[in-house]
């Protein structure tokens, strides 16, 4: 069965880099049918896809955050990464991965998502 | 950038029909997907593709698109159908982008 699990800091200061990553179980990252992806949900409001990215490193990102967004690959680990760079309290959020299929384009595993504070 | 409509909130007694919206320009050409997120869990998807089901969603939730509005019916409303469901598409236009709806909290009367 399909695992994913975010691993990273639970909290970040204000202008750093946040730095999360996604571990996957059970199935291969390098699987051609599936993008691999990020959505997050700040306290108490509603999903924002991030951003997707493909074995081979290709990305799609979202535009509201290209400017400080980078996403990676490992395909030797099995994970993927995100990093947000100068980060405010508006990017305090549950942050979650997740497996899209490539045809039907959904996300159709996720992560259990890790809360990720930005304070001081 | 391409931006969906959910009404905040809908309620519905149980046993009842429970109908809750998307709206999007011409949402009718996109594949439209559904999530369904409980408190403190991971969202899930309920029907994706307009109307497709995934293995272990009960009959019950079905959906439609058609012209600006998408809609995802659950049927026969349990206590355990509560929950904030999501309408998600992805935005072609310019790239590969995913846009999702702001939610809307289901209650079960």
């Amino acid at each position: 069965q399909l695992q994913l699990q975010e691993s990273g800091p639970g909290l970040v200061k204000p202008s750093e880099t946040l730095s999360l990553t996604c571990t996957v179980s059970g199935g291969s990252i390098s699987n051609n049918n599936y993008y691999w992806g990020w959505v997050r949900q700040p306290p108490g409001k509603g999903l924002e896809w991030i951003g997707s990215i493909y074995y081979s490193g290709r990305t799609y990102l979202n535009p509201s955050l290209k400017s400080r967004l980078a996403m990676s690959v490992d395909t030797s680990r099995n994970q993927f990464s995100l990093s947000l760079s100068s980060v405010t309290a508006a990017d305090t959020a549950v942050y979650y991965c997740a497996r899209e299929v490539i045809t039907t384009d959904y996300f159709d595993s996720w992560g259990q998502g890790t809360l990720v504070t930005v304070s001081s | 950038s391409y931006v969906l409509t959910q009404r905040p909130s809908v309620s519905v007694a149980p046993g009842q029909t429970a109908r809750i919206t998307c709206g999007g320009d011409n949402i009718g050409y996109k594949n439209v997907h559904w999530y369904q997120q409980k408190p403190g869990q991971a969202p899930v998807v309920v029907v994706y593709d307009d109307i497709g089901r995934p293995s272990g969603i009960p009959e019950r939730f079905s959906g439609s698109n058609s012209g600006n509005t998408a809609t995802l019916t659950i049927s026969r409303v349990e206590a355990g159908d509560e929950a904030d469901y999501y309408c998600q598409v992805w935005d072609g236009s310019g790239d590969h982008q995913g846009v999702f709806g702001g939610g809307t909290k289901l209650t079960v009367l």
